[in-house]
């Protein structure tokens, strides 16, 4: 099936540490969701984006929706180890029915 | 918590048999996407449902399928089990298409065919 190209596929870092990943795809989305997902849960709404070239902040995370609609990027500053989890991008398409999810970024954060 | 309920949380079955997976939505929304979860990689549509009919569909074959109730719950039923059909099954629930909106999912029903 049809997914985004989302990169790293894995990090560890220390914590305190900023952290931050993308996501990237062939084709346009008029909506940029991130989630995050702990072991055994189900994906959890970090941030949504509705506009091309929106900032949205959500206490230590911002991300971003490219201007290309294309594209979209997640920051994590100062790092905390309940922060370790998985990470998921999602793209919408208006009208469209589905979301098309990256395979997603493993974050790892040492105390 | 989303408010999104998913049953049961675990299920084992064999190859051929059937199984299905209920879904209740959260308040206020009364459209429902299904997704399917193998391991190491992000969810995949399966179809979402919405006034009780099913509204777009993934790349999964006609052994998946659904209903929508009209209290907007959900059931997810898989015939015919293969071991690949092994996976987290998750359900989202949101406002009425056409409308960009965000999807809200449950915490899953991990299924495992052996």
């Amino acid at each position: 099936g049809q997914q985004l190209n989302q990169s790293p596929q894995s990090m560890f870092i220390q914590e305190g540490e900023d952290v931050s990943m993308n996501c990237t795809s062939s084709s346009i989305f008029n909506t940029w969701l991130w989630y995050k997902q702990d072991p055994g849960e189900g994906p959890v709404l970090l941030i949504a984006l509705y506009k091309a070239g929106e900032l949205t902040s959500n206490g230590r995370l911002t991300a971003q929706f490219g201007i290309t609609r294309k594209d979209s990027f997640l920051n994590i500053s100062a790092s905390i180890p309940s922060d370790v989890g998985i990470y998921f991008c999602a793209g919408q398409l208006y009208g469209s029915e589905k979301l098309v999810f990256g395979k997603g970024t493993k974050l790892t954060v040492n105390p | 918590e989303t408010g999104v309920t998913q049953s049961p949380t675990h299920l084992i079955k064999t190859r051929g048999q059937q199984v299905t997976l209920r879904c209740s939505s959260q308040s206020g929304h009364n459209t429902v996407s299904w997704y399917q979860q193998a391991l190491g990689q992000g969810p995949q549509f399966i179809f979402q449902y919405y006034r009780e009919e099913e509204n777009g569909r993934g790349n999964f074959p006609p052994r998946f399928s659904g209903l929508q109730f009209p209290n907007y719950s959900s059931e997810l039923n898989v015939n015919a089990l293969e071991l690949d059909d092994s996976a987290l099954y998750l359900c989202a629930s949101s406002r009425p298409p056409p409308a960009t909106d965000t999807q809200y999912f449950g915490p899953g029903t991990r299924l495992t065919v052996l």
